[in-house]
């Protein structure tokens, strides 16, 4: 079966840096997504990978190792609005996503 | 630019009444629109896929018959959902895209119903 694995919740402090890992399995692979969600609104987009390596983007970097099935999303510089949801989701062979249940973020001062 | 609205943003309604929900691409012409439902604390889960003129695709379990999706047009694309029922309730998000759905996705802001 398809499966997408990341930690339930975290806590970090104001101004550290947070790292949130994602194991994904799917049947074929084109590439990753991470979308960031505040409580009661939609998913804003962050990131896409399909090639290994990191990609950074400004306080925000997203990792892919496609031979792992592991992708991380580091989060510099932690600000307190930083305080949400964030959402892996792989794509398939089918070009379906895949989506995560969710890391709740919690950003401590 | 990439702009999705969503509209109501909110509704109540009675058992046994149907709402319609409207998702709308602002500033560009969606190919794809995609239906998720999201219940507290769970990830999105995909209803349906809509292809602008043709049928949409539903995910197994997803009624067809009571979660009915209308694409006529590239840039708008309506949930409704017939009878509701309290398990209906649930926040309710469309998002489009351009292309293929393994390009970016952007959202609407969803619809919370609540069905009492």
């Amino acid at each position: 079966g398809q499966n997408i694995d990341q930690p339930t919740e975290m806590t970090a402090t104001e101004g550290a840096i947070v790292q949130i890992n994602c194991t994904y399995q799917t049947s074929g692979f084109n590439g990753l997504f991470w979308y960031q969600q505040h409580a009661g609104e939609a998913p804003t987009f962050l990131s896409y990978n399909v090639l290994d390596g990191l990609e950074e983007k400004g306080r925000f970097s997203s990792f892919l190792s496609r031979s792992k099935g592991y992708s991380y999303l580091l989060l510099k510089e932690l600000q307190m609005k930083d305080s949400a949801s964030y959402l892996c989701a792989a794509v398939d062979s089918n070009y379906q996503l895949i989506w995560g249940a969710g890391t709740k973020l919690i950003i401590k001062p | 630019g990439a702009v999705v609205s969503q509209h109501p943003s909110r509704v109540i309604c009675k058992s046994g009444t149907s709402v319609k929900i409207e998702c709308r691409s602002l500033d560009f012409q969606a190919t794809t629109m995609f239906w998720y439902r999201q219940f507290p604390k769970q990830s999105l889960m995909l209803m349906a896929t809509s292809n602008e003129g043709s049928k949409a695709t539903y995910e197994q379990g997803v009624e067809k018959d009571k979660f009915l999706i209308n694409h006529a047009s590239l840039t708008l694309s309506t949930l409704t959902v017939t009878s509701a029922h309290p398990e209906d309730s649930s926040f309710y998000i469309c998002s489009a895209t351009t292309g293929s759905s393994y390009n970016e996705q952007f959202f609407g802001p969803g619809t919370r119903l609540t069905v009492l």
